[in-house]
């Protein structure tokens, strides 16, 4: 079974720029996470759909970044306009749903805007 | 807000030691309690995870610890291997947001020959 496929797998921008980072989940997973982790640190929850309503997003900086989940499977997040402080990983994961089920993260996207 | 905390941030275990990192958390309401492990360049996965009914589970070498008067819980690695380098998180999770997840600040271990 394939896991959480992100890409790109890493991306430089300089400042200013837009960037997209594209997630698909594990098949059958109706939640998904978006996570930021910034170096030496452990990783914040973005936003948190389920099928394709955003059901959590108030960690979400919304003057410039955005997200959607057409149709409850892919999903994409979105930064407009970047900043130095974005540089990160962010991380796509998914689960089954329900309070007692696994999370499965991808591999993430490595951000470093310059 | 750092609702959980997580210590030592590095810790150096020598080959068949055993490695010990602590949490503790804020919110009683937290009902989960999972460790990821992360190797560099790759994202978390699930390593070993706890309920606060139970005091201690054990898979293979890794046990988690947890006491809840305390609010506290631990990631015990018994026989430590150089292959269990990596940074480890801990987490928890309050079950009525769903599966959001609270992680620590991690704790990166490195298992010398």
């Amino acid at each position: 079974e394939a896991g959480v496929v992100q890409s790109p797998r890493y991306k430089i921008i300089e400042k200013k720029q837009p960037v997209a980072f594209w997630c698909n989940p594990i098949s059958g997973h109706n939640t998904l996470y978006w996570y930021r982790q910034n170096l030496g640190q452990g990783p914040e929850l973005l936003i948190r759909y389920e099928n394709e309503e955003a059901v959590d997003d108030s960690q979400l900086p919304k003057d410039r970044f955005s997200a959607e989940r057409l149709k409850g499977v892919d999903s994409t997040l979105k930064i407009q306009p970047a900043e130095l402080g974005d540089s990160a990983v962010y991380l796509c994961a998914s689960s089954s749903g329900g309070t007692g089920n696994t999370i499965y993260f991808g591999e993430g996207s490595w951000l470093t805007v310059v | 807000q750092q609702q959980v905390k997580q210590s030592p941030q590095s810790l150096i275990v020598q080959k068949g030691g055993i490695s010990i990192i602590n949490c503790a958390y804020e919110n009683t309401a937290f009902d989960y309690f999972p460790w990821y492990q992360q190797f560099p360049g790759k994202g978390p996965a699930l390593l070993i995870a706890i309920r606060p009914d139970v005091s201690e589970k054990k898979e293979g070498r890794f046990t988690i610890s947890f006491n809840k008067s305390a609010k506290q819980f631990s990631l015990h690695i018994m026989d430590s291997q150089p292959g269990d380098s990596a940074t480890y998180f801990c987490a928890a999770r309050r079950g009525n947001q769903g599966g959001k997840l609270i992680f620590g600040q991690g704790t990166e271990l490195s298992v010398k020959p």
